[in-house]
C-alpha cells in the first residue's frame, strides 16, 4: 500500500518570493509516478507537475519545480516568484505505474500568497 | 473544448433520499473515477471504472453505487445507506493502457449537503 504525507497544513509566502512545500511517500514499488495538484478556491483540481520515478531529472513546469529524492522518498514542490493566483490547497499524490492507477493523495497544504 | 463536466454544482438532499451526481467527459478517456473530499483530508476513492459496463469498489464504496453504460458517463448515486454523505465529490478520468500510466484530470466537483 502507498502512503503520502504532507506535514505542513498551512504555509504563507510573500508575493514574488519562493516557497517549498514538503511531501514524503512510502511505496514498495519500483516504478511509480508522483504528482502535485493545485486546488484553488474554485475547488477545481489542477495538475501542477508530474514526476516519473525512473527519471532522475527533476521535473519543472515554468515557475514550478520539484526536488525528487528517491532514496529518502521525498518529493517537495518549489514555487518561484509566487503570485497571488498561486493561493490554493496543494495536494501531493502518488500512483503505481501501469494499467489501472489508484492514486493516493496526501491531506494537502494550504498556501496563502500575501501581497 | 474537451473536459469533464459535473452537475449539479450544489446539491441538497433530505435524509433518507437517494441522489445521483452526474459526470460526463469528452476526452475519450477509458477510465473514470469518483472521489470524496472532506475537510482536512485528502481525496478518497469511492469507485472506479476502466471500461464500459465494468466498475470496481474503491476504499469507501459503502453507501454508494455507480453505473458505466457509456464511455463518456459515470454517474454516482449516493444512497440513504451512506451515513455521512455531506462532502465535496470529484469525478476524474484518464487514459489507460498496458504498461502506461496517465494523469487523472478532474471535473469541477459537486458539493452535496444533507439537510
Amino acid at each position: 500500500a502507498q502512503t503520502v504525507t504532507q506535514s505542513q497544513p498551512e504555509m504563507s509566502v510573500q508575493e514574488a518570493e519562493t516557497v517549498t512545500l514538503s511531501c514524503t511517500y512510502d511505496t514498495s514499488e519500483n516504478n511509480y509516478y508522483l504528482f502535485w495538484y493545485k486546488q484553488p478556491p474554485s475547488r477545481q483540481m489542477i495538475l501542477v507537475i508530474r514526476q516519473e520515478a525512473y527519471k532522475q531529472q527533476n521535473a519543472t513546469e515554468n515557475r514550478f519545480s520539484v526536488n525528487f529524492q528517491k532514496a529518502a522518498k521525498s518529493f517537495s514542490l518549489k514555487i518561484s516568484d509566487s503570485q497571488l493566483g498561486d493561493t490554493a490547497m496543494y495536494f501531493c499524490a502518488s500512483t503505481v505505474a501501469g494499467g489501472y492507477q489508484k492514486v493516493t493523495f496526501g491531506t494537502g497544504t494550504k498556501l496563502q500568497v500575501i501581497p | 473544448d474537451g473536459g469533464i463536466t459535473q452537475s449539479p454544482k450544489y446539491l441538497f438532499r433530505k435524509e433518507g433520499q437517494n441522489v445521483t451526481l452526474s459526470c460526463e467527459q469528452n476526452l475519450n478517456h477509458d477510465a473514470m473515477y469518483w472521489y470524496r473530499q472532506d475537510p482536512g483530508q485528502g481525496l478518497r476513492l469511492i469507485y472506479y471504472s476502466q471500461i464500459v459496463n465494468d466498475f470496481q469498489k474503491g476504499d469507501i464504496a459503502e453507501g454508494y453505487s455507480v453505473s458505466r453504460e457509456k464511455k463518456e458517463s459515470f454517474p454516482l448515486t449516493v444512497t440513504s445507506a451512506q451515513k455521512n454523505p455531506t462532502a465535496f465529490y470529484l469525478c476524474a478520468s484518464s487514459r489507460i493502457g498496458q504498461g502506461r500510466t496517465d494523469t487523472q484530470y478532474f471535473g469541477p466537483g459537486t458539493r452535496l449537503t444533507v439537510l
